[in-house]
């Protein structure tokens, strides 16, 4: 069974640019959340979605958004990009049903996004 | 809200010997999950080992056991017989099983880097 894949796994752009990454899950999972990863914040929960709804929301501007198509594909947009963006993005992957237990996140391997 | 410190930022040790790893966390919550991942420098992060809050038997899962004191809110990993591609960044998260629709939201701690002397 295919992993998490993200594309690009690497992204150069400019301050004020906007960029939108890509997130497929494995095949089955109807789970997606997304994380930012930096040296000096470490990882942060940016989003989640489940069957094309948003049902958790970290705590970050506005300028960040993302949306679940119906396959479970999810992308994530950065408007305005702003030098602190730059930062490894995770997507993770799970079956996500809603009844109890914690199934095992599977983790993509991210799209390094340098602002400059 | 729930935290999770690693208080060690980096630890060594040598090929075939044991390191323990550190991890508390905050929480006003009675059940819970907690996870160890592991990120070697390719990047990808991967499900070491899990312990449930309500399950008093500490998990193990082959060379990697957790020693898991739900009182102290510490969660702490043993790596045995440490081997070389067990090099990686490893992170500690905690994940409430009461957030609203069944978010599966991990919080991580800030990790610790495991560096394995030949």
């Amino acid at each position: 069974k295919a992993g998490v894949t993200q594309t690009p796994r690497y992204l150069i752009k400019t301050r004020g640019q906007q960029v939108t990454l890509s997130c497929s899950p494995i095949s089955g999972h109807r789970s997606v959340s997304w994380y930012q990863q930096t040296p000096g914040q470490g990882l942060q929960f940016l989003f989640e979605y489940f069957s094309e709804t948003q049902r958790n929301k970290g705590n970050f501007p506005g300028r960040f958004s993302g949306r679940q198509f119906s396959n479970s594909r999810s992308e994530m947009n950065v408007s305005t990009l702003e030098l602190g963006d730059s930062a490894l993005y995770l997507c993770a992957s799970s079956l996500g049903t809603i009844v109890g237990g914690a199934h095992e996140q599977y983790f993509g391997p991210g799209t390094r996004l340098t602002v400059t | 809200a729930q935290t999770v410190t690693q208080s060690q930022p980096e630890m060594s040790v040598q090929e075939a010997e044991t390191v323990t790893l550190s991890c508390t966390y905050d929480t006003s919550e009675s059940d819970y999950y907690l996870f160890w991942y592991k990120q070697p420098p390719s990047r990808q992060m991967i499900l070491v080992i899990r312990q449930e809050a309500y399950k008093q038997q500490n998990a193990t899962e082959n060379r990697f056991s957790v020693n898991f004191q739900k009182a102290a809110k510490s969660f702490s990993l043993k790596i045995s017989d440490s081997q070389l591609g067990d090099a990686a960044m490893y992170f500690c998260a905690y994940r409430s099983p009461y957030l609203q629709g069944g978010s599966e939201k991990l919080v991580f701690g800030k990790g610790t880097k495991l560096t394995v002397n030949p």
